[in-house]
C-alpha cells in the first residue's frame, strides 16, 4: 500500500533461525498494527496485532515491536519451522482506515 | 463451522463480459469488504459495507459494483469497464465496524480474463 512500506519482499531462512520483517508508515494518527499470514491458495489470517499503547507483544514464537516515534513496526518469528513458510502482510490504521503492505514471502529451508 | 465462503474459486471471462463473485458469511458480522490482490502488491480495498443496504467505495472502486441486500451476502460484480480485471479477489468480514479489528477472509476467487 502507499501508506506503509514493507521490507524485505522475500526472505529465505534456515529452519530454526529467526525471521524479521519490518514496516514503516507515515500517518501519525495510526494506532492499530496487525500482521496477517497468507498460506498458498488461502485468504490471509490474523496472527498478531498491536496497538499504540504498547511497544511489544509476544505470542509463542511470534512477536511484534512498535516504535511510534520512528513510525516503524516489526514482526519477529523465532525458531522458524516449515509451516512458517507463507506470505506475511503488515497493516496500519485506526478506527477509520486500514492500509496493507505489499507482503513478504517467507521461505523456511529444511 | 462459521466462516466466509467465496465462489467460484476460479473464473474465466472473455473481455467485455460482466462477472459476479459471490461472498457469503455465517459469522453474523456487520461489516464486509472486498479486496483485490495482485502479485507484489498489498491488498487494495475495492468496496466495503458496514451495514445492510449501505456500502462505500474503497481505493479502487472504478469498474466494480456491489450490493448488500442481506447481512450474510456481499456479491461483487466486475464490469466490462474494469480495465485490468485479472486478479485474485478476497472477501472479508469483521465483527465491528471499526477498521481497528480483526478481518476474517475467505479463500479468494481468482479471475482470469482471456
Amino acid at each position: 500500500g502507499e501508506n506503509v512500506e514493507q521490507h524485505p519482499s522475500t526472505l529465505s531462512v534456515q529452519e530454526g533461525d529467526s525471521a524479521v520483517i519490518k514496516c514503516t508508515y507515515s500517518d501519525s494518527a495510526s494506532n492499530y498494527f496487525p500482521w496477517y499470514k497468507q498460506e498458498l491458495g488461502k485468504g490471509p489470517q490474523l496472527i498478531i496485532d498491536i496497538r499504540s499503547n504498547v511497544g511489544e507483544k509476544k505470542d509463542q514464537r511470534i512477536a511484534v515491536t512498535l516504535n511510534k516515534t520512528a513510525k516503524h513496526f516489526s514482526l519477529h518469528i523465532t525458531e522458524t519451522q516449515p509451516e512458517d513458510s507463507a506470505v506475511y502482510f503488515c497493516a496500519e490504521g485506526n478506527d477509520y482506515k486500514l492500509s496493507f503492505g505489499a507482503g513478504t514471502t517467507v521461505t523456511v529451508r529444511a | 463451522d462459521g466462516g466466509i465462503t467465496q465462489s467460484p474459486k476460479y473464473l474465466f471471462r472473455k473481455e467485455g463480459q460482466n462477472v459476479t463473485l459471490s461472498c457469503e458469511q455465517n459469522l453474523n458480522h456487520d461489516a464486509m469488504y472486498w479486496y483485490r490482490q495482485d502479485p507484489g502488491q498489498g491488498l487494495r480495498l475495492i468496496y466495503y459495507s458496514q451495514i445492510v443496504n449501505d456500502f462505500q467505495k474503497g481505493d479502487i472502486a472504478e469498474g466494480y459494483s456491489v450490493s448488500r441486500e442481506k447481512k450474510e451476502s456481499f456479491p461483487l460484480t466486475v464490469t466490462s469497464a474494469q480495465k485490468n480485471p485479472t486478479a485474485f479477489y478476497l472477501c472479508a468480514s469483521s465483527m465491528v465496524t471499526s477498521w481497528a479489528g480483526e478481518l476474517f477472509f475467505g479463500e479468494g476467487s481468482r479471475l482470469t480474463v482471456l
